[in-house]
C-alpha cells in the first residue's frame, strides 16, 4: 500500500528557532516523486519543492532545506530561522510512476506550523 | 496569469440541493483533478480526468460526479449534497506528459457547507 504520514498534527515554535516537518512515506515502487505543499492561513496550496526517487541529494533554498533519505523512507523539511510568515499547514506527498491512476498525489495529513513572535 | 480558477470560494447549502462548483485552468494542461481536504485525513482525491471526454475515480467519488467536455473546464457537481460533504475542495491540474514529477496547479479552494 502506498502511505504518507506525517506524524507531527501541530507544532509551535517561537521566532527564529528552526524547525523539522517530519515525512515517511510507503511505496513498492522504485520510480517515485515526492513533494510539499505548503497552505497558509488564506487556504492555497503552493507547491515548494519535487524529488525523484533516483536524488537523493539534499536541497537548500534560501531557509528552506530538505533531507531525502531512501533508506528510512523520510523526506524531512526544515527551516531555519522561522518567521510568523512560516505559519501554515504543510503537506508532503506522493506521486507514483506506474500507479494507475494518471499520477495521483497521495496526501499526508498535514502539520500545521505556528510560529509566534 | 497562468491559474487555475474555482468558484465559489464559500458555498452554504442545504441537504438534497443540487450544485455545481467550477473549474477552470488556462494553462492548456490535460491532466484535472478534484481533492476534498478533511482536518487529519489531509487531502482525498475525488475524480480526475487525464483529457477531455475521459474521467475516473479517485478514492472518494461517492456523492460526486464531474464532467469534461472542455479541456478547459471541469466541474464537480453534488447531486444531492450530505452533511458530510461539508469539506474544503480543490480544483487542480497539471500537463499529461511528465505527469509524475510535474506538480499539480491548484485552485484557491471552495469551504462547502451542507446543513
Amino acid at each position: 500500500a502506498q502511505k504518507v504520514t506525517q506524524a507531527q498534527t501541530e507544532i509551535s515554535v517561537v521566532e527564529k528557532e528552526d524547525v523539522t516537518l517530519d515525512c515517511v512515506y510507503e511505496t513498492r515502487d522504485t520510480t517515485y516523486y515526492l513533494f510539499w505543499y505548503k497552505q497558509p492561513p488564506s487556504g492555497e496550496l503552493v507547491f515548494l519543492i519535487r524529488r525523484n526517487s533516483f536524488d537523493e541529494q539534499n536541497e537548500i533554498s534560501g531557509r528552506y532545506s530538505w533531507n531525502f533519505q531512501k533508506s528510512t523512507s523520510s523526506f524531512n523539511f526544515t527551516i531555519t530561522a522561522s518567521q510568523v510568515v512560516d505559519s501554515a499547514v504543510y503537506f508532503c506527498a506522493l506521486s507514483l510512476f506506474f500507479y494507475n491512476q494518471g499520477g495521483k498525489l497521495i496526501f499526508g495529513q498535514g502539520t500545521e506550523l505556528s510560529v509566534k513572535p | 496569469e497562468a491559474q487555475v480558477t474555482q468558484n465559489p470560494r464559500y458555498l452554504i447549502t442545504v441537504t438534497g440541493k443540487k450544485l455545481t462548483v467550477t473549474c477552470s485552468q488556462n494553462m492548456n494542461h490535460e491532466y484535472m483533478s478534484w481533492y476534498r481536504q478533511d482536518p487529519g485525513l489531509g487531502l482525498r482525491q475525488i475524480y480526475y480526468s487525464m483529457n477531455v471526454e475521459v474521467t475516473d475515480k479517485g478514492d472518494v467519488p461517492e456523492g460526486y460526479k464531474v464532467s469534461r467536455k472542455e479541456k478547459r473546464n471541469f466541474p464537480l457537481i453534488l447531486e444531492s449534497p450530505s452533511p458530510n460533504q461539508t469539506s474544503l475542495y480543490f480544483c487542480a491540474s497539471r500537463i499529461y506528459r511528465d505527469s509524475y514529477n510535474s506538480p499539480l496547479h491548484f485552485g484557491n479552494g471552495t469551504r462547502l457547507t451542507v446543513t
